[in-house]
Formats: structure tokens, C-alpha cells, sequence
């Protein structure tokens, strides 16, 4: 399955909100009824880390600005107000179907 | 709280062996099934493998299928990854990743080891 996210390279101002998509190219509903859709963050230096699961679900200790929505082929993360903390590569990634694949990455930076 | 520290990696002539282990704390590992994922800055993520927790269920990538193999020690807490065959391509930081349940989707990642294959 190929994830293809967009933008690739997202400048935001402090404070504004800010949104990446995810496109799978076949629907990531697993036959257990579940989607298994998350979304990754990498800070600079640092291994990827956990944000969203199963599409909308908020992983431990992740801030409440971040959610996530979508259903099928489409996925959204958004970002209700840019901090300082979320510069990095945000990624999508699907665990429906062997292999596990991501997107390419998407950066976000400070403008 | 969940630590998973990887070890192993370092610089490594072509078709060479190394093995990649990752020490786990802080959760019950015989009940969680486990991944091995590697990143280059060229191909950005790339998962290799699954092992479910009682080790009968293993998954390789097409890409490295015949030359890894994931493994674990349940009675020391250990996930293993051995590699054979090593090419350039297989330069990479690889990651030794928790699966939360089942064995679908990941949650906690390890700080990750740098492999170098070159002659």
C-alpha cells in the first residue's frame, strides 16, 4: 500500500493552525473492522514517536492540539495552534496490511 | 516507563553478518509482538519486520526476506535482528519498535542504531 502525504514541506507561524493529508491507495479498513492509521512525529535528532492510532485516537501524553480524522483513502492530521515543540517530519503510516508503510514525510517549520 | 534501547550497529564490510539486539524494560515484552523499522535520509522509513509474541507469527520485508531475521529471547527481554548479506543500501538507523497489540500498528520506538556498510 503507498501513503502519499501532502504538503511536503508545511511553513507555519506560531500560533496558527496546521493540516498534512494522507492518501492510501487502497482502503486501510483491516477485516477486523479496525483502520490501522497512525501519524508519527520526528523532532529533530530524535527517533519517530507516536502521536495518532487507528486514525483518531491520541496516544499517551500527546498535547490535545493534535487530532486526527479521515476514513477509507483520505486522512488528515491537524495541528490547532502551531507551538515552537511540533517543528519536525510528521508521517503517516499504515498498518492494515503486511508491509507497514509510511508516507514520505512531511516538514514542518517555523516561519 | 516502556524503554527499548537497540545495540549492535557499527560499520560493517559488504556481505558481512551483524546481529542487532534491543533490550526492552518497563512492560511485560512475552506479551507484545515486536518490529524492527530502519530510515535512511534517502528512503525514509522502511519497516523490515514483525514477530508476534509467542515468536510462532514472523513477517520480513520483500526486501531483506532470506537475508534478516527477527528473533527474540522472551526470558531475557530481547528482540533480536540478524543480518546477513549486508549491502551499501542496507545503511541505515534501525529502529526496534513495540507493537501495542496484536500484531498491527506500533507505539513505542527505541533511540534507534546506526549501521554502516562499507568496504
Amino acid at each position: 500500500i503507498v501513503m502519499t502525504q501532502t504538503p511536503l514541506s508545511l511553513p507555519v507561524t506560531v500560533g496558527q493552525p496546521a493540516s498534512i493529508s494522507c492518501k492510501s491507495s487502497q482502503s486501510l479498513v483491516h477485516s477486523d473492522g479496525n483502520t490501522y492509521l497512525s501519524w508519527l512525529q520526528q523532532r529533530p535528532g530524535q527517533p519517530p514517536r507516536l502521536l495518532i492510532y487507528e486514525i483518531s485516537k491520541e496516544f499517551s501524553e500527546v498535547p490535545d492540539r493534535f487530532s486526527g480524522s479521515g476514513a477509507g483513502t483520505e486522512f488528515t492530521l491537524k495541528i490547532s495552534r502551531v507551538e515552537t515543540e511540533d517543528v519536525g517530519v510528521y508521517y503517516c503510516m499504515q498498518a492494515t496490511q503486511f508491509p507497514i508503510t509510511f508516507g514520505q514525510g512531511t516538514r514542518l517549520e517555523i516561519k | 516507563q516502556v524503554q527499548l534501547v537497540e545495540s549492535g550497529g557499527g560499520v560493517v564490510q559488504p556481505a558481512r553478518f551483524l546481529r542487532l539486539s534491543c533490550d526492552t524494560s518497563g512492560f511485560t515484552f512475552r506479551s507484545h509482538a515486536m518490529h524492527w523499522v530502519r530510515q535512511t535520509p534517502g528512503r525514509g522509513l522502511e519497516w523490515l519486520a514483525v514477530i508476534s509474541h509467542d515468536e510462532n507469527k514472523r513477517y520480513h520485508a520483500d526486501s531483506v526476506n532470506g537475508r534478516f531475521t527477527i528473533s527474540r529471547d522472551n526470558s531475557k527481554n530481547r528482540l533480536y535482528l540478524q543480518m546477513a548479506g549486508l549491502r551499501p543500501e542496507d545503511s541505515a538507523v534501525y529502529y526496534c519498535v513495540r507493537a501495542p497489540s496484536g500484531l498491527a500498528a506500533v507505539d513505542f520506538w527505541g533511540p534507534g542504531t546506526l549501521v554502516t556498510v562499507t568496504s
